[in-house]
């Protein structure tokens, strides 16, 4: 069993619709990052938690530290959003992050 | 300046050669990573740097050898690759305090004959 469990593992969307990629972790962590990656292409960090909530244009992150449980959220999707998002976690005193499998997205026109 | 750059883009080596893969950050970043990526898997760790010392190795086979020569700098000799090296090549740099955001370079697609 992967420590990051992600779900799903692949999103088929219409342009428009409302996003939710879920991402669970098994022990406690200091901060969850979602990444975003394009094919072929390399990763963009699109937020870095450790509690609550982040708003970054259609983008929005939370992140429940007793449940050990973050979504990501994508509003009025659009074509240009297809692409593999993942969760990674870093545990305490530790420079080092564990990705989940990653969620691969498709937004139709 | 929040990027990391790599160079080369795009590789094609045979297995006999010797190449290094180098990566660079000006943001003052005291942490750089390699990692290594196959096709529609998420990256694993290869090695980690902290204050240009070794942190992380993470049992990569020594046919790799990472090399940061100063703070801004990270290469990645390689010598004796296999086919099954082949594969996306991503460096990244963290910095310490309140955010370790780790910031990741386009990657180097590395093809080994």
């Amino acid at each position: 069993k992967n420590e990051v469990e992600q779900s799903p593992q692949n999103l088929t969307a219409q342009e428009g619709e409302f996003i939710t990629i879920n991402c669970s972790y098994s022990v406690g962590i200091s901060a969850l990052h979602w990444l975003q990656q394009h094919p072929g292409g390399g990763i963009v960090s699109l937020f870095m938690l450790s509690s609550g909530k982040k708003k970054h244009g259609r983008l929005i992150a939370t992140i429940n530290i007793q449940e050990k449980h973050s979504s990501l959220h994508i509003t009025a999707s659009h074509p240009r959003d297809s692409a593999v998002y993942i969760c990674a976690v870093r545990y305490y005193n530790t420079d080092k992050l564990i990705f989940g499998t990653g969620t691969r997205l498709q937004v139709f026109p | 300046d929040t990027e990391v750059t790599q160079t080369p883009k795009h590789l094609v080596m045979g297995m006999t050669n010797k190449k290094s893969l180098k990566c660079e950050q000006h943001m003052g970043h005291r942490a750089m990573y390699w990692y290594k990526q196959k096709a529609k898997k998420p990256p694993e760790l290869m090695f980690v740097y902290s204050y240009e010392k070794l942190s992380i190795n993470e049992s990569v086979p020594s046919r790799f050898s990472p090399e940061c020569p100063n703070s801004s700098l990270l290469n990645l000799h390689l010598h004796a690759l296999q086919p099954e090296d082949s594969a996306l090549y991503l460096c990244a740099s963290s910095d310490e305090g309140s955010s370790y955001e780790q910031y990741f370079g386009p990657g180097t697609r590395l093809t080994v004959t």
